[in-house]
């Protein structure tokens, strides 16, 4: 199984601050079609994950520009600018590339 | 619009079978591409990806839970199920399905299943 490993475990910002968020796979996520399978979810609290960012750095649809993803192969990074109240909640990326599909552990992101 | 819901049992005893729909609108198993899978996340840690179902019936188990899934779906209803079979007090969790487009773009609002004697 590909293990997805996200850093920090938690995160503390101000609002209007800026985060980055780690996530590293144990293989290469780059599929045989030529795409990378590596998307960005955050769980509200009392809420359902939601889709933030697909193929490493495509913002799902209503997503606000201050999420932005980069990254390739195996190192993989979330940012979020300008923090605001409602980004506050659990943090994961996934992988599709390989089954089975994996998460990473979560990072969560808390008013400091 | 897209639209998922998830119901279950709610309650279920050790070694029954535990068996789940997701009824879904806005999109169709039927579209070439188009797939749903199940996720859990049992209360206070991480997502685990259990099982997906796509257009063409090809159906991907997560081998952790062995022979113990069965997915599949009923595109006239829109519908998508899962059967978890032997079920124990570790499969306690909230229960989601997803549409699944290469990622998960759309999610229900899960469904609670306890496992309890």
């Amino acid at each position: 199984d590909v293990v997805m490993t996200q850093t920090p475990v938690s995160l503390s910002v101000s609002l209007g601050g800026q985060v980055s968020i780690s996530c590293r796979s144990s293989q290469s996520l780059v599929h045989n079609n030529g795409n990378t399978y590596l998307s960005w979810y955050l769980q509200k609290p009392g809420q359902s994950p939601q889709l933030l960012i697909y193929k490493v750095s495509n913002r799902f649809s209503g997503i606000s520009d201050r999420f932005s993803g980069s990254g390739s192969g195996t190192d993989f990074t979330l940012k979020i600018s300008r923090v605001e109240p409602d980004d506050l909640g659990v943090y994961y990326c996934g992988q599709g590339t390989q089954y089975p599909d994996t998460f990473g552990a979560g990072t969560k992101l808390e008013l400091k | 619009q897209v639209t998922l819901k998830e119901s279950g049992p709610g309650i279920l005893q050790p070694s029954q079978t535990l068996s789940l729909t997701c009824t879904f609108s806005g999109f169709s198993l039927s579209t070439y591409g188009m797939g749903v899978g199940w996720i859990r996340q049992p209360s206070g840690k991480g997502l685990e990806w259990l099982a997906n179902i796509w257009w063409d019936d090809d159906k991907y188990y997560n081998p952790s839970l062995k022979n113990r899934l069965t997915i599949s779906k009923d595109t006239s209803n829109n519908q998508a199920f899962l059967k978890i079979t032997n079920v124990d007090t570790a499969d306690t969790a909230t229960y989601y399905c997803a549409r699944n487009n290469w990622d998960f773009d759309y999610w229900g609002q899960g469904v609670m299943v306890t496992v309890s004697s």
